[in-house]
């Protein structure tokens, strides 16, 4: 089966950094996605790991560690439009040929002045 | 480029009525998947399909239908709506294979009274 957990809610400053932490047990592993999602909005793609180690994306980084089932997102200089729900999502290895990814809650982040 | 459309966006069913969400991708994507988004589950998939012709059932499948009659199309059905299944129903699309995820559609809203 499947477990994610993640923070229901963190609040940061606009400027800083903020790490959003994810810990996961999937069958079968095959990867680790991070979405953000806008109030109202559909998710859309931030970042992919599969193998363990830092993933850099301008302002957005994400680690791995499958040995650990452990990942986080890291958002530096945060601005007022990152306020928003981020998704943790592992993908688990194809069985019946699909691609599933199992998603999180997610994360509701609220960037203050 | 559209990417994943889904129509309608919102919709208003009365208890037992049947309706059918519409999505479109014109990314020549193989699976297709629909979920279901409710306030404190996260996205739960309803059914998915790897392919024209073929469909599984994901995690919560009761009470909904689906159909893949072409591969750019993938249809989510419900004959006798429920007041359980008001909720927000995202398309999605993806390769099968590789770093790319999923796209999502912009979703739809439906409320059953």
């Amino acid at each position: 089966g499947q477990n994610i957990d993640q923070p229901t809610e963190m609040t940061a400053t606009e400027g800083a950094i903020v790490q959003i932490n994810c810990t996961y047990q999937t069958s079968g592993f095959n990867g680790l996605f991070w979405y953000q999602q806008h109030a109202g909005e559909a998710p859309t793609f931030l970042s992919y790991n599969v193998l363990d180690g830092l993933e850099e994306k301008g302002r957005f980084s994400s680690f791995l560690s499958r040995s650990k089932g452990y990942s986080y997102l890291l958002l530096k200089e945060l601005q007022m439009k990152d306020s928003a729900s981020y998704l943790c999502a592992p993908r688990r290895a194809p069985q019946t040929g699909a691609n599933n990814l199992f998603f999180g809650t997610g994360t509701r982040l609220t960037v203050i002045p | 480029n559209a990417g994943v459309t889904q129509t309608p966006k919102f919709r208003v069913l009365k208890t037992g009525q049947s309706m059918t969400l519409l999505c479109a991708q014109d990314m020549n994507h193989e699976y297709m998947y629909w979920y279901r988004q409710d306030p404190g589950m996260g996205l739960r998939l309803i059914h998915y399909s790897v392919g024209e012709g073929t469909t599984a059932k994901g995690e919560v499948p009761d009470g909904y239908n689906v159909s893949r009659l072409k591969k750019q199309n993938f249809l989510l059905g419900l004959e006798s709506a429920a007041p359980s299944q008001t909720s927000v129903y995202f398309c999605a699309s993806s390769y099968s294979r590789g770093p790319t995820g999923y796209t999502f559609g912009s979703g739809t809203r439906l409320t059953v009274v």
